[in-house]
């Protein structure tokens, strides 16, 4: 196990609907990435926080937000769900800005848009 | 654009037997590339790493091998168990802060 931790594991939503899902990074780290797996597909880079400023983004519209706080755990929101949000969100933590040479994932939130 | 892609997607391998599972990039300017392993359920599990000033890179039953003349990568798993049935993505830093991701293979080990 990593030590990165994810909740909910599952979720349910309506398209249209607003999500919140949270990480708690490793001890010690001060970086979260969050991506995006679809089905059989591999992760997409959403955004990355360090030290509570976003750090970087990918090629994400607005409406998927973040947080970082004080305590270096992490929340993604998306607003207006849609059908294609449906995917598996995992976030990283790392130590350092950057820091995909050391990232460590957690298991995941899987979310269902209907 | 930049991408990351994998000739196979799914690998069927004999227990025992050595794997290769191989991926291809774009961009020739990646300086660093990582291989995951995913198993069902749990988030991509680091395996081993490579920089672009290598060419192979060994660890515990695992080789990397790097071939920038062809942009390609490999990943060699010796004496393939059950256990290391999985799906594996290579990815590539396209930025100090991004991994730039393949599809992925599968790989089904058969007893």
């Amino acid at each position: 196990e990593t030590g990165v931790t994810q909740s909910p594991t599952h979720l349910i939503k309506t398209r249209g609907q607003q999500v919140t899902l949270r990480c708690s990074s490793q001890s010690g780290h001060n970086t979260v990435s969050w991506y995006q797996q679809a089905l059989g597909q591999g992760p997409q880079f959403i955004f990355q926080y360090y030290r509570e400023e976003e750090n970087g983004r990918g090629n994400f519209p607005p409406r998927f937000s973040g947080l970082q706080f004080p305590n270096y755990s992490s929340e993604l929101n998306v607003n207006a769900l849609e059908l294609d949000d449906s995917a598996l969100y995992l976030c990283a933590s790392s130590l350092g800005a950057g820091g995909v040479e050391t990232q460590y994932f957690g298991p995941g939130t899987r979310l269902l848009v209907l | 654009g930049e991408s990351v892609g994998l000739h196979l997607p799914t690998l069927s391998v004999q227990e025992g037997d050595n794997s290769i599972i191989n991926c291809a990039y774009s961009n020739s300017a990646s300086d660093y590339f990582i291989w995951y392993k995913q198993e069902s359920g749990k988030g991509p599990q680091f395996i081993i790493d490579i920089r672009s000033n290598m060419d192979k890179r060994q660890g515990q039953r695992v080789t990397v091998l790097l071939n920038k003349t062809v942009k390609h990568l490999s990943l060699q798993i010796a004496a393939t168990q059950p256990g290391d049935s999985a799906v594996y993505f290579c990815a590539e830093r396209a930025s100090n802060y991004q991994l730039i991701w393949g599809a992925g293979t599968k790989l089904i080990i058969k007893p």
